[in-house]
């Protein structure tokens, strides 16, 4: 059974950094593409970062490039959001997630990260 | 960046009732189209790719329809469990966008 658990949010002040990571089980990360999404509260869902199988190619949303980077540890299968210059629009819950051809299979129950001073 | 509209932002429904959602597409995305249910407190699931491909699990009672720039999910009988918000999203390109999300009330 696919089952994906992340952890790493909390509440951090604006221009502070955090790492989200997400533990993976019943598949492995190092043949799959991967994605992080995140919600804002009360609002609808946004897509943020994608790796590839290989990891060669990452994707990220533009607001958040150059701040975020999507990364992934395979002897850990876990899948991981570097997150620097925080900004108070970057609160909202992350969710990661396996993916299918370009859609998201499997979600994990996400981590909140509030910015605020 | 490909912009998602869905309509109608808030549906009333009851148990029973056939329901349909749009979604439209500011430009082509071919059949690259999935949608998502999410209830409060939850992380989405998947119901719908490549535009009408049933996900494994999901009821046959969701189908989605349609390609280019106009899609359609419709629910046939509503259950209980069905009242949710439900969000499109392409998968053509990055970025990857949703629709802002349809709740289905009673």
């Amino acid at each position: 059974e696919v089952q994906l658990v992340e952890s790493g949010g909390g509440l951090v002040r604006p221009g502070g950094s955090l790492r989200l990571s997400c533990a993976a089980s019943g598949f492995r990360v190092s043949t799959s593409y991967m994605s992080w999404l995140r919600q804002a509260p009360g609002k609808g869902l946004e897509w943020v970062a994608h790796i590839e199988k290989d990891a060669s190619l990452k994707y990220y949303l533009d607001s958040v490039r150059g701040r975020f980077t999507i990364s992934r540890d395979n002897a850990k299968n876990s899948l991981y959001l570097q997150m620097n210059s925080l900004r108070d629009d970057d609160t909202a819950v992350y969710y990661c997630a396996k993916d299918g051809g370009g859609w998201s299979v499997n979600w994990g129950q996400g981590t909140l990260v509030a910015v605020s001073s | 960046d490909i912009q998602m509209t869905q309509s109608p932002s808030t549906l009333s429904a009851s148990v029973g009732d056939r329901v349909t959602i749009t979604c439209r597409a500011s430009q082509n995305v071919d059949m690259w189209l999935a949608w998502y249910q999410q209830k409060p407190g939850e992380a989405p699931s998947l119901l719908i790719y490549k535009a009408s491909y049933l996900q494994t699990g999901v009821p046959s009672r969701f189908s989605g329809a349609g390609s280019g720039t106009e899609f359609t999910l419709t629910i046939t009988s509503l259950q209980p469990d069905d009242f949710a918000t439900y969000y499109c999203q392409h998968h053509k390109r990055y970025p990857r966008t949703f629709g802002q999300g349809t709740k289905v009330e009673v």
